[in-house]
């Protein structure tokens, strides 16, 4: 199983900066990963694939990165409708073994 | 407007069975894989099962093989979920989710959700 570390656990960050959220994963997953973001009592978003690729109707402060091991959620300039928990999920096996990590808390600084 | 509603969630017993339901609609159903992800109160996201645009093939987390079964009628644009054999460890919110087209759903790099339903909550518990 890959498994998908996410660091850190909780960041905090004050309204219009940049928060930087981290991903690795055990063993190289390529480019097949995503970035979800959950709100208290909502279902996750999809935010990217494909590990930079922003979902229909995303904003553009949202960007990931990284291919590989290691992946980069960019918030540019936090509004406060981002603050939520990120989880990244790999998809990089067929038959399917999907696994996700375990979420970061981004908190209003 | 892309629409998934979970129901059938609720208490059952240690050892019971339960069946949930995810409704679809504002898309081509039979176009689509599915799957189902839950999540423990409190806790991070489990991918659970995944059904072919058909309803042919299908695959499950090893936490869940053998006691789970993933079905859907595409003439009623449902996706299933019959749970069994139901232990303390599976009480969650389960979601569905809709997964790649049916032109990709079996390749490698296509099994991202999106979008996902509010979730129906099972709760295992004597």
């Amino acid at each position: 199983e890959i498994v998908m570390t996410q660091s850190p656990a909780t960041l905090s960050v004050s309204p219009g900066e940049r928060a930087t959220l981290s991903c690795r994963a055990s063993q190289s997953v390529s480019s097949n990963l995503a970035w979800y973001q959950q709100k208290p009592g909502q279902a996750p978003r999809l935010l990217i694939y494909g590990a930079s690729t922003r979902a229909t109707g995303i904003p553009a402060r949202f960007s990931g990165s990284g291919s590989g091991t290691e992946f980069t959620l960019t918030i540019s300039s936090l509004q406060s409708e981002d603050f939520a928990v990120y989880y990244c999920q790999q998809y990089n096996n067929w038959p399917p073994r999907i696994t996700f990590g375990q979420g970061t808390r981004l908190e209003i600084k | 407007e892309v629409q998934l509603v979970e129901s059938g969630g609720v208490v059952v017993q240690p050892g019971g069975s339960l069946r949930l339901s995810c409704a679809a609609s504002g898309f081509t159903f039979d176009d689509y894989a599915m799957h189902w992800v839950r999540q423990a109160p409190g806790k991070g996201l489990e991918w659970v099962s995944l059904i072919s645009w058909d309803g042919g093939s299908t695959y499950y987390a090893d936490s869940v093989k053998g006691r789970f079964t993933i079905s859907r009628d595409n003439s009623k644009n449902s996706l299933y979920l019959q749970m069994n054999s139901l232990r303390a460890e599976d009480t969650a919110l389960y979601y569905c989710a809709k997964g790649p087209e049916r032109s990709s759903w079996h390749q490698i790099g296509n099994n991202w959700f999106d979008p996902w339903g509010q979730g129906t909550l099972v709760t295992v518990s004597s």
